[in-house]
């Protein structure tokens, strides 16, 4: 079945860096478009990053522009997020997401498969 | 960016009856060269990820239950559950995924009255 599995969270101090993984089973990764979204503690879903099947076609939220940077290594079926100058509002459920089937026409697609999640607390 | 704003924020709502969420987006989301509304939901419940129950605005996921319907077009959607059950407590929110960013509505928490 598919599964998508994060790694990496923890509590670093504001100014640090932090990478996630996101190691996928279960299905092709190649042909699929992926997403990373967080929720803060007690709060809704935001939107973070989002990459193309070729990882080329990268996009982010305003918030993490310049700072956070999405990847993936599609030999290895794993996504990454490599999240440098963490600041306190980064503090949140890191969740790895796959695209529906298809090419979008338009947008994206919606996020048909999500992992568990892996926390991120920044903090002095 | 397209804001979504989902009514209303809480609903308590007796089991075996119609709990309905509204969603409404800042503009469009309707994909005029393929008629598609680029709208779906999502179920959360307490300590789990989300869950994908509808997606361009009607479409039932697989394996989600028939009780769960989504309906509206352009820029108003309702997810409508038509019997309440005890297992549909949680949080549900609506998504576009039109144009990036992609943007949750601010969710939606049902509970049993």
């Amino acid at each position: 079945q598919v599964q998508l599995v994060e790694s990496g969270g923890g509590v670093v101090q504001p100014g640090r860096s932090l990478r996630l993984s996101c190691t996928v089973s279960g299905f092709a990764f190649s042909p699929y478009g992926m997403h990373w979204v967080r929720q803060a503690p007690g709060k809704g879903l935001e939107w973070v990053a989002v990459i193309g099947y070729d990882g080329i076609n990268k996009d982010y939220a305003d918030s993490v522009k310049g700072r956070f940077t999405i990847s993936r290594d599609n030999s290895k079926n794993t996504l990454y997020l490599q999240m440098n100058s963490l600041r306190d509002e980064d503090t949140a459920v890191y969740y790895c997401a796959r695209d529906g089937p298809g090419r979008p026409a338009a947008g994206t697609l919606y996020f048909q498969h999500w992992g568990q999640g892996t926390l991120v607390t920044v903090s002095s | 960016d397209i804001v979504m704003t989902q009514s209303p924020d809480s609903l308590g709502v007796s089991l075996g009856e119609r709990a309905t969420i509204n969603c409404k987006s800042s503009q469009s989301v309707l994909y005029s060269s393929n008629n598609k509304n680029y709208l779906a939901w999502y179920q959360q419940k307490p300590g789990q990820p989300p869950k994908l129950l509808i997606y361009w605005a009607s479409t039932r996921e697989s394996g989600v239950p028939d009780r769960f319907s989504g309906s509206g077009s352009g820029t108003d959607f309702t997810l409508t559950i038509t019997s309440l059950q005890p297992e549909d407590v949680a949080v549900y929110y609506c998504q576009h995924y039109y144009l990036t960013p992609p943007a949750f509505g601010q969710g939606t928490k049902v509970e049993i009255k």
